[in-house]
């Protein structure tokens, strides 16, 4: 069965220090992976996604994702973390046997402090 | 307006009450979706629209009724919820259910609190 994990349930960081916020997976066949930020009392964004190719993904904010198929990790990451990046992250992993579903991860709460 | 929207925001009910949750997309994709979203549980897929047929219904209760009758437009009808629905319900829309890299894009949320 397809799983996606987020084994932090928060992450505190000061600003201006690199960030990474974990997530782990477990797919039959190729993943397809996603990063999604939420804001407070706003919807889902997307921020990045790995198809193929370079395993170092980059997408909107200055966020980008590592991939790491030996380890069936998808680690997001900022090199210099901003007090307006505090929100919660999502990872999500295409669900190959079930036509095509998103499995999501139960979310990172990521605190930047000033 | 761009983007995915939904109306109403905030929505409070009693357990006897008949509402509806609106969703519209003008992103111009074939797909459209509804999630409930619970306090630190992953997104929960309760069903899935493509081009405005029902293809995903994932043993969600006959108390939650959903009605796309557009390629643009996504309906949640409610009747005699229970407190334990009370959560966020997310839309997003895609351009094709099928592909394994299609991204979703997601609505604000409707905030729903039963009584």
């Amino acid at each position: 069965a397809q799983s996606v994990a987020q084994p932090e349930d928060q992450v505190n960081v000061a600003e201006g220090n690199p960030l990474t916020v974990k997530c782990t997976y477990s797919v039959s066949g190729n993943p397809y992976l996603f990063w999604y930020v939420q804001y407070p009392n706003r919807g889902l964004q997307f921020l990045l996604k790995y198809i193929t190719g370079d395993n170092l993904v980059k997408g909107s904010y200055g966020f980008e994702a590592e991939f790491n198929k030996s380890q069936t990790s998808f680690h997001l990451k900022k090199p210099s973390a901003l007090v307006s990046d505090s929100a919660l992250y999502f990872c999500a992993v295409r669900d190959m046997d079930s036509n095509y579903q998103l499995i999501w991860g139960a979310g990172t709460k990521l605190i930047i402090k000033p | 307006e761009t983007g995915v929207t939904q109306t109403p925001r905030h929505l409070v009910m009693g357990m006897t009450n008949k509402k509806s949750l609106k969703c519209e997309q003008h992103l111009g994709h074939n797909a459209m979706y509804w999630y409930k979203q619970s306090a630190k549980k992953p997104l929960e897929l309760m069903f899935v629209y493509s081009l405005e047929e029902r293809v995903e219904n994932n043993s969600v209760p006959s108390r939650f009724s959903p009605e796309c009758p557009n390629s643009s437009h996504l309906f949640l009808h409610l009747h005699t919820l229970q407190p334990e629905d009370s959560a966020l319900y997310l839309c997003a829309s895609s351009q094709d259910r099928a592909g394994p890299t299609d991204t979703q894009y997601f609505g604000p949320g409707t905030r729903l609190t039963v009584l």
